[in-house]
């Protein structure tokens, strides 16, 4: 029972343009989400969050949007880059509950085109 | 260091072989948590330690896999008779409880090899 799911495995995004990842859930005792980003060979680092109090959350270049009705989130990261090409995973948690668990989506790779 | 720390970096094993995986969580970090990633896969959970209240195991994949705590320090993954789908990058991270913005910091994995 997957509960946090990535459906595109990989997405390719011209650099400059807007890259758009997308995340759904399905525990609706969710109610903290993060975005994390994996380069090969490292351990996946935090890039942004967002509590379920709020819809938005923008840090730079990079927005977080939560749709609760949908249990659905996405970052959007613009304008994207080079850099920027590494595998995201979305994560989320149940905080009212007591635990700080994290469940992991599956990935999605992306690929910022010179 | 600063960061969260896994070792070995890398492990090679022979089927039916025991291995532990060590992590030293960032200091002052009263949850810890092990997760693996198999070739091609998202991050499967495995193990929750929080505080001093009984771990979530609840991601363990069978009972030749376990893991300890000290307190709040350093943890240790253990495989019993590893099995050539136990091969996988196995992360820990850590975070600290009791604030609002808390995120886990992830280690840089040991990648386990089981031949």
């Amino acid at each position: 029972d997957q509960q946090v799911k990535q459906n595109s495995p990989s997405l390719s995004v011209q650099e400059g343009r807007i890259s758009i990842l997308n995340c759904d859930y399905t525990n609706s005792m969710f109610d903290y989400f993060l975005w994390y980003k994996k380069y090969p060979a490292e351990g996946p680092t935090f890039l942004i969050s967002i509590s379920s109090i709020k819809d938005k959350n923008e840090d730079g270049r990079f927005t977080v949007f939560l749709n609760k009705s949908a249990k659905h989130l996405s970052l959007h990261i613009v304008p994207s880059q080079p850099g920027d090409s590494a595998v995201y995973f979305c994560a989320a948690s149940a905080r009212a509950s007591g635990t700080y668990k994290y469940i992991f989506g599956t990935g999605t790779r992306l690929k910022v085109l010179a | 260091g600063a960061g969260v720390s896994q070792s070995p970096s890398n492990k090679v094993t022979e089927k039916g072989k025991d291995v532990e995986l060590r992590c030293d969580p960032i200091s002052g970090h009263t949850a810890l948590y092990w997760y693996r990633q198999r070739l091609g896969q998202g991050l499967e959970f495995l193990i929750y330690f929080q505080g001093n209240s009984a771990p979530d195991k609840s991601g363990l994949p069978s009972d030749r896999f376990s893991a300890e705590r000290t307190g709040e320090s350093v943890s240790t993954l253990t495989i019993q008779r590893t099995q050539q789908e136990d091969s996988a990058v196995y992360l820990c991270a850590s975070s600290s409880q009791g604030s609002m913005n808390t995120e886990a910091f992830f280690g840089q994995g040991t990648r386990l090899t089981v031949v």
